[in-house]
């Protein structure tokens, strides 16, 4: 089954502890990003990575950190989380091509809800 | 900078009516994709599509209609004869063109959630 998989999907942390949020996807897509979603500022993107080793940042990337060593993974890293970073968290992937329409899909992970004490 | 407009926060319509969601979006490219999704009471995100700047066809997918309009900047979502389950939170976002065939940064709009009532 073609997915995209998050862990954890809930976390409560503190201040300053090093968190690494995991994505995973199994359907060999070269492009994937990692979002957040919070009450009253809607979805925005954090970073996103055309291919392995190639990362670059989205709307929101102050705080966070991501590595694309491998395809298929594309790991999330809070360095020193602070409360600011308490969201919900969205990593996507998708195979881009030519012709677009509703058949060339992106595919969600199911979230990770992060609250940062 | 880019931006994406979704003026309506909320639209309440009776089961089998027709809802428009409107998205108008500002750019400077000259080509960029369009994308909608959507986000049901459930919190999972779906994509439910992507158009190129330069394929102003519009789109149907069952219920579902785009309508792109380059002159206007908008890129409108239908559903025909709305049913419960379509209530849910829609997005609308843009992105720039990056290489043939990839995306880059994507902009959403705020969302217009839907409301379907029996």
């Amino acid at each position: 089954e073609a997915q995209v998989t998050q862990n954890p999907r809930y976390l409560i942390t503190v201040t300053g502890k090093k968190l690494t949020v995991t994505c995973s996807q199994n359907m060999n897509h070269e492009y994937m990003s990692w979002y957040r979603q919070d009450p009253g500022l809607g979805l925005r993107q954090i970073y996103y990575s055309m291919n392995v080793e190639v990362t670059d940042k989205g709307d929101v990337p102050e705080g966070y950190k991501v590595s694309r060593k491998e395809k298929r993974n594309f790991p999330l890293i809070l360095e020193s989380p602070s409360p600011n970073q308490t969201s919900l968290y969205f990593c996507a992937s998708s195979s881009p091509l030519s012709s677009g329409g509703v058949d060339n899909e992106q595919f969600f992970g199911p979230g990770t809800r992060l609250t940062v004490l | 900078a880019q931006k994406v407009t979704q003026a309506q926060t909320e639209i309440s319509v009776v089961e089998k009516e027709d809802v428009t969601l409107d998205c108008v979006y500002e750019t400077r490219d000259t080509t960029y994709y369009l994308f909608w999704y959507k986000q049901p009471p459930s919190g999972e995100l779906v994509f439910l599509i992507r158009r190129n700047s330069f394929d102003e066809q519009n789109e149907i997918s069952g219920r579902y209609s785009w309508n792109f309009q380059k002159s206007t900047s908008s890129f409108n979502f239908t559903i025909t004869a709305s049913q419960v389950v379509d209530s849910a939170v829609y997005f609308c976002a843009l992105s720039e063109i990056i290489q043939t065939d990839s995306w880059g940064k994507l902009q959403f709009g705020a969302g217009t959630q839907v409301v379907v009532t029996p």
